[in-house]
């Protein structure tokens, strides 16, 4: 298997348009995060889903930010307008989510870098 | 909820130095415990995990980690550093009863001085 997929890997985009992060999960996961991270917040969990569910939104910064699961293996993250204040790596990860004594160990893709200028 | 905290937020060494980084968690029932890396540049990679049995547990690249339950506690160690073991390390926690949510500490970015 080739990993959590992310796309694009760099986004630059002036402040107020959309931006679209799109997630392809690990064959087989059934939970998906996406977290932000920045130098001066850290790792942050934004959302996290289970079986296509949102389970998890309180990290969700405000309204402007939006995540879905359309399939049990693609996952997109929202932005819009987009702020300048937004810039960071965001991260998206899975998990084959056994859960209770099971194998919880999320598994990373390589990030989206996203400037917003 | 679960919680974790992550005391040291930056340690500098020098090669062959010992490492302790402390983490600490909040949750009153059974966990699963993590130990993530991030090289610069780079996605979180696992170092090691604890799911049950053996509280010591031996990781990648010669590390492992304790889990004390009593202490609520699952430090990393290493005995002996090497300088491209520079990079920020992340504990996480998940609960049995949160699903499959991880949460990870603030993490402690370590510089291995050459």
């Amino acid at each position: 298997d080739a990993g959590v997929i992310q796309s694009p890997r760099h986004e630059v985009t002036e402040m107020g348009q959309e931006v679209t992060l799109r997630c392809k999960l690990i064959s087989g996961h059934n939970s998906l995060f996406w977290y932000r991270q920045t130098m001066m917040r850290g790792l942050e969990l934004l959302i996290y889903f289970n079986n296509n569910v949102p389970i998890d939104d309180s990290g969700m910064p405000e309204d402007r930010f939006s995540a879905k699961m359309p399939n049990a293996s693609f996952s997109t993250l929202k932005i819009q307008p987009s702020e300048p204040r937004d810039s960071a790596v965001y991260f998206c990860a899975s998990s084959p989510g056994q859960g209770r004594g099971g194998n919880t160990e999320a598994f990373f893709g390589q990030g989206t870098r996203l400037t917003v200028v | 909820a679960q919680s974790v905290s992550q005391h040291n937020h930056h340690v500098i060494l020098s090669e062959a130095a010992s490492l302790e980084l402390g983490c600490n968690y909040s949750y009153g029932g059974t966990v699963n415990l993590f130990w993530y890396v991030q090289y610069p540049g780079q996605h979180l990679q696992l170092l090691l995990k604890y799911f049950s049995g053996d509280p010591l547990v031996k990781g990648i690249k010669g590390f492992e980690a304790e889990f004390i339950k009593s202490k609520f506690s699952f430090n990393l160690r290493k005995p002996s550093v090497q300088w491209s073991d520079t990079a920020e390390y992340f504990c996480a926690v998940n609960g049995d009863n949160a699903g499959n949510m991880l949460t990870f500490g603030g993490g402690t970015r370590l510089m291995v001085k050459p």
